[in-house]
């Protein structure tokens, strides 16, 4: 079993939409979680992160936490075509020093 | 904020050399840095934990003798990839942690490495 997944494809919505993105982790003593946006060729830059059960709100991004369910979302809301990136759910396992991270999500922003 | 330095942006190298990415916390002292690597298409793997004064510890599958990881300084570590082959051709991204265990990594720039 994967540390971490992100199982959907390409997603493509249209510019104003919001994007949905989902992520499950395997490890129960998960504490942190993080979204990293990765534009091709570039390195990953931090959007969000939450540490607790519920919503995180930052301008057009929504991190939303269940660690009963051990899934970690991210809703991005009027998507603009500059949000066209892969977006990468990080974990710590075990609440240890690493990071690991899901393959990735890739998002389109259809003008 | 938190910066992550890494030079150089890209390499090409011949096949049998070796090749040293540098990695530099600004304004921070990072005691422990990351390595990852990326193939195209794929996630962010974790090569190996730079830890400052003390040898790395290396994620399973990562030989330690051909990827020479050192961490000298608060500020600076280095990733060493010995007799390069095509094989190793990749995106290597160093990261450092500004704060607790349970902040976030930034990452520096990367490196683009292609072995001819």
């Amino acid at each position: 079993q994967k540390e971490v997944e992100q199982n959907s494809g390409p997603l493509s919505v249209p510019e104003g939409a919001i994007a949905s993105l989902n992520c499950t982790y395997s490890d129960r003593g998960s504490q942190s979680f993080f979204w990293y946006r990765q534009y091709s060729g570039k390195s990953p830059e931090l959007i969000m992160f939450i540490y607790s059960n519920g919503d995180k709100e930052d301008g057009r991004f929504t991190a939303q936490l269940n660690k009963a369910s051990q899934y970690v979302s991210l809703l991005i809301r009027d998507s603009q075509p500059s949000d066209s990136a892969t977006y990468l759910c990080a974990v710590n396992p075990g609440g240890n020093n690493r990071l690991a991270f899901g393959k990735g999500n890739q998002v389109v922003v259809i003008p | 904020g938190a910066v992550v330095s890494q030079h150089p942006s890209r390499v090409i190298c011949k096949s049998g050399t070796s090749v040293k990415i540098e990695c530099r916390s600004l304004d921070f002292q990072a005691t422990t840095m990351f390595w990852y690597r990326q193939f195209p298409k794929q996630s962010l793997m974790l090569m190996a934990t730079s830890n400052e004064g003390s040898k790395a510890t290396y994620e399973q599958g990562v030989e330690k003798d051909k990827f020479l990881i050192n961490h000298a300084s608060l500020t600076l570590s280095t990733l060493t990839v010995t007799s390069a082959h095509p094989e190793d051709s990749s995106f290597y991204i160093c990261s450092a942690r500004w704060g607790p265990l349970n902040s976030p990594l930034h990452f520096g720039n990367g490196t683009r490495l292609t072995v001819t």
